[in-house]
């Protein structure tokens, strides 16, 4: 069955700090992928999506996340993170003929001054 | 801009009591969801719809229907509402083609005492 993991449940970084936010997928066929984040008391917003294509994929405010179907990961980027990336991200696997989106369980993200 | 309104915001229900979450979107997706967030297991499908008329049994479905009277609006419905089903609940809408966004409203927060 299609599952996504996000082995890390909280990740704390310094700001200005590079990060990795880390997804595995379990999926028979061809993946599609999202990154999405949810700031506190807010929905879920996408950062990234990816369909088969260029392996590594740009989103918004600086963020791209790279696909390895050898590794089945889709982990998350970013070069330098700001104290407004505080929030929770989640990892999602959609299948080609369907619409809904299997989530990990979220990373929590926190930011050290 | 994408447009997904859950109401209410907030909500406390007694044990066995009826509780209806509702959903509005004036996007015109035909693909709408119910997800309910619990920490450490992500977001978790509910229910979910094709279009007007149609509802679909998502992962986690039993204590819970769903009604789809209208293109709009997507309601979730719990008849006997138990402390288990204390949670964070999403709807979302989004067209089905897999590289499509989803696009989520900003929850309900959901009490059962």
């Amino acid at each position: 069955a299609q599952s996504v993991t996000q082995p890390d449940a909280r990740v704390t970084v310094s700001e200005g700090a590079s990060l990795q936010l880390r997804c595995k997928y379990s999926y028979f066929g061809t993946p599609y992928l999202f990154w999405y984040v949810q700031y506190p008391r807010q929905g879920l917003q996408l950062l990234l999506k990816y369909y088969p294509g260029d392996p590594v994929v740009q989103g918004v405010n600086g963020f791209e996340a790279e696909f390895s179907k050898s590794n089945s990961s889709f982990h998350l980027r970013k070069a330098s993170v700001h104290w407004s990336d505080w929030a929770v991200y989640f990892c999602a696997v959609r299948r080609y003929n369907q619409g809904k989106l299997i989530f990990g369980q979220g990373t929590k993200l926190s930011i050290k001054p | 801009e994408a447009a997904v309104t859950q109401s209410p915001r907030n909500k406390v229900a007694v044990t066995g009591g009826k509780v209806t979450l509702s959903c509005n979107q004036t996007n015109n997706h035909n693909n709408m969801y119910w997800y309910r967030q619990d920490t450490g297991h992500g977001l978790r499908l509910i229910h979910y719809s094709y279009g007007a008329g149609s509802t679909e049994k998502g992962d986690i479905p039993d204590g819970y229907k769903a009604s789809r009277p209208s293109q709009e609006n997507f309601s979730l419905i719990l008849e006997l509402a138990t402390p288990s089903q204390t949670s964070v609940y999403f709807c979302a809408s989004g067209e089905g083609g897999a590289n499509t966004e989803v696009f989520f409203g900003k929850g309900t927060r959901l009490t059962v005492v």
